[in-house]
């Protein structure tokens, strides 16, 4: 399937340290899009990421796309307590018609 | 602007009762889409409607699953009759445009068959 797949799992970190999280795919895809989502509620939308773009930041937030790889990676820096979530990739492929999402990575902030 | 709104936000049933999820656009966005989330599978997108026409419902698991999109602005994911593999929690999400546009999420409905 189309799904794509977050590394790690898992992550533990202290506060202020730099989070990074990578996700892989199968096929070509339109635009890749990254979401956070807190425990016991929706997701939320962070970035997007179109496949002619290389990177893009947003905040404390650097996405980057390499399409010859078929993978991206999310950089949260200088983390906070604050940013203890589960983060997604969600892919959008040619043809597809839907938007398929990882099965994410749950990273903990350590204050 | 109140977001995507869901209900109910927990729903606790019996094998075999009818359950009704039910879901309001934010207003503007044309699309409409149902996930499901487990942890064994993730999140699963179940159907997605474009302009209150399904597209794609390939997701679907069974004929004990419908949606609806009466209005634009509304619609309801229907089981009947449920299961216990159907507990899960189910979120729609809805955009501006069509697929490839980032999606706003409702809070969600944790359902529990049991």
């Amino acid at each position: 399937s189309q799904q794509g797949e977050e590394d790690p799992q898992a992550l533990s970190i202290q506060e202020g340290e730099n989070a990074t999280m990578n996700c892989s795919y199968k096929t070509s895809i339109n635009n890749l899009q990254w979401y956070r989502q807190n425990s016991g509620r929706g997701l939320v939308h962070l970035i997007l990421i179109r496949s002619n773009e290389r990177e893009k930041h947003s905040g404390r937030l650097r996405v980057t796309l390499d399409t010859s790889k078929k993978s991206s990676s999310l950089l949260i820096t200088a983390s906070r307590a604050a940013d203890t979530a589960s983060y997604f990739c969600a892919t959008d492929a040619w043809g597809a018609q839907k938007l398929v999402f990882g099965q994410g990575t749950r990273l903990t902030i350590n204050p | 602007d109140a977001g995507v709104i869901q209900s109910p936000r927990h729903e606790v049933t019996e094998m075999g009762q009818e359950v009704t999820l039910r879901c309001k656009l934010i207003s503007g966005h044309n699309s409409l889409f149902w996930y499901r989330q487990t942890m064994m599978r993730g999140l699963e997108l179940l159907i997605y409607f474009n302009n209150n026409v399904p597209i794609d419902d390939s997701g679907m698991p069974e004929d004990r699953f419908s949606a609806k999109m009466p209005n634009a602005s509304f619609s309801t994911l229907k089981i009947q009759p449920s299961e216990p593999r159907d507990s899960a929690v189910y979120f729609c999400a809805s955009s501006r445009g069509t697929v490839g546009e980032k999606l706003f999420f409702g809070s969600g409905t944790q359902l529990s068959v049991l």
